[in-house]
C-alpha cells in the first residue's frame, strides 16, 4: 500500500463545477503539500498545511490530522485549472508524493 | 528572477556522455532538493542539501550521479556516462528554512534530459 493515496486518479468535469480531490496518508507528517503540474511544465506549490483549512482564490485545502486525510477543492472550475494535482506529505524533510490526479475541465 | 531557475530546460545527450544540470534556488533559501521524474510517474527523491551540506543522497540511483552545492546557493547535478534509463525530468526545489519540506517549497521548471 502506498503511503500517500489520492483519488480520483482522473477527473473530467464541466466548467463551473465544484471539484474535490482527496488525499489519504498513512505516515506521521509535519506538513502536507498540494502541488499543481501543467503538462510539460514545472511544479507549483498551491498549499502547505499542517492543520485546519487554507483558501487562496478559488482553491480551498483542508486537512484532518486525526483521520490522516486532506482534500483540495476548486470552486467555479475553469479550463485553465486543467492540470495534474499532487498531494505530497513531509514526515521529515523530504516529500512523499501521491500519484497525482489528472483534472480536465471542459468548456 | 525571483523563482527557482534550472538550466538547461532541455538536454539531449548521447549514451555515455556526461551531463551537468544546474539549479539556481531562490536567494537565501537554505534547503535544496533534487527530484527525478520519469515520464508518467511521480517525482522520486534524489538528494537534499541544507546550505552546502549534502544531508541525504540516498535517492541517487547509482554512483554515476553526483550532486554538489559548494557555496550553499547554486547546485549542480552531474550524471556520468548517461544511460537511456536516465531520461527523465530533473526537478529542483528550494525552501527557506533548514526544515526541508516542512516549509513551503518552490520548484523550478525542470530539466528534461533525453538520452539517445
Amino acid at each position: 500500500k502506498n503511503e500517500v493515496e489520492q483519488s480520483p486518479q482522473n477527473l473530467t468535469a464541466q466548467e463551473g463545477e465544484f471539484i474535490t480531490i482527496n488525499c489519504s496518508y498513512s505516515v506521521g507528517i509535519s506538513a502536507l503539500h498540494w502541488l499543481q503540474q501543467h503538462p510539460g511544465g514545472g511544479i507549483v506549490s498551491l498549499f502547505m498545511l499542517s492543520s485546519g483549512k487554507k483558501k487562496h482564490g478559488r482553491l480551498i485545502a483542508t486537512i484532518n490530522i486525526q483521520e490522516k486525510h486532506s482534500s483540495l477543492h476548486i470552486t467555479a472550475s475553469h479550463p485553465r485549472d486543467s492540470a495534474v494535482y499532487i498531494c505530497a506529505v513531509s514526515p521529515r524533510y523530504q516529500l512523499i508524493w501521491g500519484a497525482g490526479t489528472k483534472l480536465i475541465i471542459k468548456p | 528572477g525571483a523563482g527557482v531557475s534550472q538550466s538547461p530546460r532541455y538536454k539531449v545527450a548521447k549514451r555515455g556522455q556526461d551531463v551537468a544540470l544546474r539549479c539556481d534556488p531562490i536567494s537565501g533559501h537554505v534547503s535544496l532538493f533534487w527530484y527525478q521524474q520519469a515520464l508518467g510517474q511521480g517525482p522520486e527523491f534524489l538528494t537534499y542539501f541544507q546550505n552546502e551540506a549534502q544531508l541525504d543522497k540516498s535517492g541517487l540511483p547509482s554512483d554515476r550521479f553526483f550532486a554538489e552545492r559548494p557555496e550553499g546557493s547554486v547546485s549542480t547535478l552531474k550524471i556520468q556516462r548517461t544511460q537511456q534509463e536516465d531520461s527523465a525530468v530533473y526537478l529542483c526545489a528550494s525552501s527557506t528554512r533548514g526544515r526541508g519540506m516542512n516549509t513551503e517549497a518552490f520548484f523550478g521548471q525542470g530539466t528534461r534530459l533525453t538520452v539517445v
